[in-house]
């Protein structure tokens, strides 16, 4: 039983430079979110989807984009990369059916340069 | 909208102290009430929750009390060990649009010296 899986851990990336985080969870959850973790800032919901198909805006959702396909996986697509994008990222998903603890991925640590 | 503002830190003990973290809500319904811990290197997770008023919740030690009047719910243990050296997150779950959304103090970081 693997969780939520994160992929990658670590990226350094130049200005304006795309990438996509990954996030797979083999649980069956519905909802799934996308965290970024600042120092001293605690999580900020950039975000989120309710089920395959379905995506909403978090927080601090600019210069970001989801896709929920299915059920399983959940990818945060960052275009154009900017400094403050620098940040550890937290994937993390509930059943939805409830209010259950999130379950959390490991983190990427990204850097932007 | 929902909020969890929670004491920052960060706070060094040392072994064998008492420990409380602050933490209070502002919320417009009925909502759910966690702390997860996040240890060095590693991702959140749960170190206790609590689902309604006057519950209590504890784990490894560590114990908070779901208090609606006064909408707090600090986080205690008696006597803090080096392995309890992590950052800590109130946080609260609550249907908001029709989604469950889950928001999160802004951490506090424990060090606890032998």
């Amino acid at each position: 039983n693997a969780g939520v899986t994160q992929t990658p851990k670590f990226r350094i990336l130049k200005i304006g430079q795309s990438m996509t985080l990954q996030c797979t969870q083999d649980m069956n959850h519905n909802y799934m979110y996308w965290y970024r973790q600042d120092p001293g800032m605690g999580l900020k919901l950039i975000y989120y989807s309710v089920g395959a198909g379905i995506t909403d805006k978090g927080e601090v959702p600019n210069g970001y984009n989801v896709s929920r396909s299915t059920t399983e996986d959940f990818p945060l697509r960052l275009e154009l990369a900017a400094p403050s994008q620098t940040s550890v990222y937290f994937c993390a998903s509930i059943p939805g059916t409830g209010r259950e603890k999130l379950f959390f991925g490991s983190g990427t640590q990204l850097s932007v340069l | 909208g929902n909020s969890v503002t929670q004491m920052e830190g960060p706070v060094t003990l040392s072994e064998e102290a008492f420990l409380t973290i602050n933490c209070t809500y502002t919320a417009t319904g009925y909502p759910s009430l966690f702390w997860y811990v996040q240890y060095p290197g590693e991702g959140l997770q749960l170190l206790l929750k609590a689902t309604k008023a006057d519950d209590k919740g504890s784990n490894k030690g560590f114990e908070a009390t779901y208090r609606k009047e006064t909408t707090s719910f600090h986080l205690e243990k008696g006597s803090v060990q080096v392995s309890d050296s992590a950052v800590y997150f109130c946080a609260l779950s609550d249907l908001e649009g029709g989604s469950e959304k889950l928001v999160f103090g802004k951490g506090m970081k424990l060090t606890v010296n032998p």
